[in-house]
This record gives C-alpha cells, structure tokens and sequence, in this order.
C-alpha cells in the first residue's frame, strides 16, 4: 500500500512569508507524529496526534509553530512569519496505534524548508 | 529526559568487513530502542527495533543489535558490508510513559562502503 507522503517535497520562501506543509499519513494509522531535521542532525520531536487529538505539542519551538489533524488523517503543518533558523528538513511520520506499545513509526519522504 | 549519542559521524569500512554503529542512551526508564536507516531522498526506513524479552535483535539486511542494559548500548552490527549498506543510520529512543511516542534521535552516522 501507499506510504506516508508529504508535499510540498521542497519549498523555498521569503523570510516573514508563513507557509503549510502537508502530511498525508497512511491509511488507517492513528498516531501522527512531525519532527523537523536540521542539516547533519537527526530528527528533533516537533508534535504528534492521536486521530485529530493534538497529544503533545511540547517540541513546537515557539507560537508561530502550528499543527492540526481536524479530521484524523491528513495533518498541516503551519509556520508563521518565517525565519532564515526555520530552514530544514521537515518529516512526517505515522504509527498504526497510539496506545501501548512501542509502535514502529513509517517516515514519509520530508518537505525541505529553504527560507531565504 | 532521554538522549542517544551515536559514536562517529562517519564510519567506513570495505565490502565485506564488520559493520559496527555505536549508539549509547541515556534514560531514567527502561527504554524502547531503535535503529533507522536513511537513503538519499527517502525516508526513514526501520531496520530494527528493542522492546523487551531477547536482548539480542534481528532485523531487515543482515543487521542486528544488542540491547546491553549496564553499558547503556544499543550498537548496530552486520558481519559483512554490502555495498548497498551505505546509507546514513540514526539510534533513536522512546522512554515511554508519559513522552511515548517521541522518539529522540542521535545525530547520525554516515556509512561508507568502498570497494
């Protein structure tokens, strides 16, 4: 079956430009999760939802960082008033259940963020 | 709070020589560990994963890792490179409870294999 997809795959903008990326998790999954990647780090824990639930937002890095899931599937990322500090790779990824257990997480293929 | 440390930024070996990623965490309960596997332009591919029970984890391409509780490791090995092994790979850590679900990732290690 379809994988976890993101889109934008690339997106370039102007600083103070906001932009939305997308995930479209794999169907059926219930937990979505979002990290951003910097350059020559790994994955950093952005948020992630049970069906349209927002569970934990604790690694949003400030409010203009914004995600919602309103009907349990696709999620969108929003970014306010970019910022040059906010280009990176953006990833998605979905599990089969939020709940007990430690689900295998699918990654989708990323949407890199270039604010110029 | 967790965090992993993946030991070497770059590793390199020759085709058909031990593959060995070090990765060590540190967690205040007893963790969820994992490896992942990036190629260029794709996403993070699961290559194995420790939960509880056998210590010693199998996963996809020939690749296993030890879960060794008092030196807080996870090290990723494979007998014999393959060329098709070069790839980045990431430790990653879920303490569970109350931060389940977030992983927390190392920063990486760019695997080379030359012929």
């Amino acid at each position: 079956g379809a994988g976890v997809s993101q889109s934008p795959r690339y997106k370039v903008t102007k600083r103070g430009q906001d932009v939305a990326l997308r995930c479209d998790p794999i169907s059926g999954h219930v937990s979505l999760y979002w990290y951003r990647q910097a350059l020559g780090q790994g994955p950093e824990f952005l948020t992630y939802f049970n069906y349209e639930a927002q569970q934990d937002k604790s690694g949003l890095p400030n409010d203009r960082f914004s995600a919602e899931r309103p009907e349990g599937s696709i999620s969108t990322l929003t970014i306010q008033r970019t910022e040059q500090r906010d280009s990176a790779m953006y990833r998605c990824a979905s599990s089969v259940s939020g709940t007990g257990g430690p689900d295998t997480q699918y990654f989708g293929p990323g949407t890199r963020l270039t604010v110029l | 709070a967790q965090s992993v440390t993946q030991l070497g930024s770059h590793v390199s070996v020759s085709e058909g020589a031990l593959v060995l990623l070090r990765c060590n965490y540190s967690s205040s309960v007893p963790p969820y560990l994992f490896w992942y596997v990036q190629y260029p332009n794709q996403g993070l591919q699961l290559l194995l994963k420790y939960t509880t029970g056998a210590t010693l984890v199998k996963g996809i391409n020939g690749f296993e890792a030890e879960f060794k509780k008092s030196e807080t490791s996870f090290h990723l090995t494979k007998p014999s490179a393959h060329m098709s092994d070069a790839a980045e790979y990431f430790c990653a850590v879920d303490a569970g409870g109350t931060s389940y679900g977030k992983l927390t990732f190392g920063q990486g290690t760019i695997l080379t294999v030359h012929p």
